[in-house]
Order: structure tokens, then sequence, then C-alpha cells
């Protein structure tokens, strides 16, 4: 069965800083998607950004990209210029060819002013 | 179209009653699933359907929950007989069969 590990339950940030949040994965699968999401306090999960694992360059979407390493299975997420409205739980997830989301149990981000 | 919705978004029930959610997908979405997530911890996958068929249940789930999505629409989940334990967030996403997945805002139980 797929895994999904973060390893830092919570991490904090300075605001205008930068943080890069780890996540790892076992699969036996070539074919699988990667995805971030965020869950702010009391409110729906959302959509960071996703990676397919077939395209070897890294996603980035805006002040968020993400660092595959297809072969060590990692999937971190670089936050640039941190902002507060980031702070939120941040959750790893995976997905192969026909299955369901595998989360993480998700790291807390702290956005310092 | 105004993304995944789901209903009550409050549930507070006695233990022992049954309860009942639903959920309504993004339309053209053909994937539903439903997770449950308690405090502190990532979603756990419960159930999903491709169109109207249930493809995948989780061995954690009771034979207390049940679920259905008739005519590939709407989904509904059951609960029956809860209990203190099932206490959480119960959430549900849709998407196309091979993109990501929408949220919706979830439905948070309190079995009392």
């Amino acid at each position: 069965a797929q895994t999904v590990t973060q390893s830092q339950p919570e991490m904090s940030v300075q605001e205008a800083e930068t943080v890069t949040l780890s996540c790892t994965y076992d699969t036996s699968e070539s074919d699988y998607y990667l995805f971030w999401y965020k869950q702010p306090p009391s409110r729906q999960m959302i959509l960071v950004i996703r990676q397919e694992a077939y395209k070897q360059q890294n996603a980035t979407e805006n002040r968020f990209s993400v660092n595959f390493q297809k072969a060590a299975k990692s999937f971190s997420l670089k936050i640039s210029d941190s902002q507060l409205g980031d702070a939120a739980m941040y959750f790893c997830a995976y997905r192969g060819g026909n299955t369901p989301l595998v989360f993480g149990k998700g790291t807390r981000l702290s956005v310092i002013a | 179209d105004t993304g995944v919705s789901q209903d009550p978004r409050h549930k507070i029930t006695k233990r022992g009653q049954n309860v009942t959610f639903r959920c309504d997908p993004i339309s053209e979405h053909n994937r539903l699933y439903w997770y449950r997530q308690t405090l502190g911890q990532g979603p756990e996958f419960l159930t999903y359907f491709q169109n109207e068929a249930q493809l995948e249940k989780s061995r954690l789930l009771s034979d207390r929950f049940s679920a259905e999505r008739p005519k590939g629409s709407f989904s509904t989940l059951e609960i029956q007989r809860t209990e203190q334990g099932d206490s959480a967030m119960y959430l549900c996403a849709s998407s196309p069969v091979l993109r990501e997945a929408f949220f919706g805002q979830g439905t948070r139980l309190t079995v009392v």
C-alpha cells in the first residue's frame, strides 16, 4: 500500500522568508500524481500545487514550488516570500493511476509577523 | 458552479442514533470521495465512486457505514448506531478521473 510521510509536525517562518516542507512517499507504481493541499483553520482543503510523476520539471505556482526527486521518492514544498495568509495545515498527498488520494499527517505552518 | 457542497455543516447526535450526510459534487466530475478527518490528522480515506459504482471501500470502514451515489450525481454517507469514536470531520471531494480532487467544507459530526 502507498504511504505518505510528513516528518515535520510543525514549522514556523518569518514573514517574507522562505520555508520548505518535507514529504516522502512509498510506492511501487511508476505513474502517479503528487499534491500539496492547504487547510486553513476551520476552512476547507484547497489545492496548492500538483506534480505528475512522468514530468521531470518541478511544478511552480507563483510563490509555491516543489522539489520532486522521483528516485528518492521525495516531494518537498517551498514557499517563498511567506505571507500571514500562508499559515495553515499543509498536507502532502499521493494518488496512483486508479486509486484515491492518500494523505500524510500534515505539517502545521505558522507565519510570524 | 459553486464547487463541492456538503450538508449539513454540523451535526450533533446522541450515541446510538443514525445520521446521514449529503455531498453534491462539481457537476462534471465523475469521481466522488469520502474521507474522515480527526483533529490534527490527515484525511483518512473511507470510500469512493466512479459515477454510480462504488469502486473501493476502506478496510477500516465499519459495517455501520454505508455510502451511495444514485445516478452518479450526489452521494450520501450514512452512519448507523453512532459511537463517540465516530466524532470527526467528514470530507467529500470530487474530481475528473485523472485530475486533482476538490474538497467540500466538510460535515463536522459530534456524538454525545
